[in-house]
């Protein structure tokens, strides 16, 4: 199947300070990729989705001036976290599909503030 | 999209076959039931869909009822890779749905003993 990579696959950065995760489709060209934030003992939440050259669509409830959402290109994405705080801790995975093909998922970025 | 409802756990022996079933009873007529598993600390791996016919891949069969209410993902013969949450999710097909969103539940953590 399609492979779907995040760099990086873990990240610890200070209460404050803004972390960057990417996400790539390495042997295909995604029409949409998403991101989900999934917490401890939970299900996975859909936080945004985003289409190549246009702004990502934000679900209910999240901020999306604090989850920056760049879709540059068909094959990369990236979700930025500004000003992250204790709070934002969580494992984030992004998925990338092909309009009429299934959505693969990323292995997952775990992000602690401190 | 339709809710789904699966039960929160359930323990399968090593060679053995898994059933894990799934209500939707609310499912429209262009809805899709796919089925997705999450190892922990790793992002979902698509397994399999169908609309109303049953349907095999080489990881797993799917069993859809006539009615289209319920249906069973069966893992042929468990293994203890095979551990793991699995989320049956129903939603618009991915040849019509240019987005293909997918609202993950709770799901199933499915424990496969020796």
């Amino acid at each position: 199947g399609a492979v779907v990579s995040q760099h990086p696959s873990w990240v610890i950065c200070k209460s404050g300070t803004s972390v960057k995760i990417e996400c790539r489709s390495l042997d295909f060209q995604a029409t949409t990729m998403f991101w989900y934030r999934q917490f401890p003992k939970q299900s996975l939440m859909l936080m945004a989705t985003s289409n190549e050259g246009s702004k990502a669509t934000y679900e209910q409830g999240v901020e999306k001036d604090k989850f920056l959402i760049n879709h540059a290109s068909l094959t990369l994405s990236t979700l930025t976290v500004t000003s992250a705080h204790p709070e934002d801790s969580s494992f984030y995975i992004c998925s990338a599909k092909i309009r009429g093909h299934e959505q693969y998922f990323g292995p997952g970025t775990r992000l602690t503030v401190t | 999209d339709a809710k789904t409802t699966q039960p929160p756990s359930m323990d399968c022996a090593e060679g053995r076959a898994a059933n894990l079933p799934c209500n939707h009873s609310t499912i429209s007529g262009n809805e899709y039931v796919y089925w997705y598993r999450q190892i922990h600390s790793q992002g979902p791996q698509y397994i399999i869909h169908g609309l109303k016919n049953n349907e095999t891949n080489e990881m797993a069969s799917l069993i859809i009822t006539e009615d289209r209410k319920s249906s069973t993902l069966i893992l042929p013969h468990a293994t203890l890779r095979d551990t793991a949450v699995y989320y049956c999710i129903v939603r618009v097909g991915s040849a019509t749905d240019s987005w293909g969103k997918l609202q993950f539940g709770a799901g199933t953590q499915v424990v496969v003993t020796p």
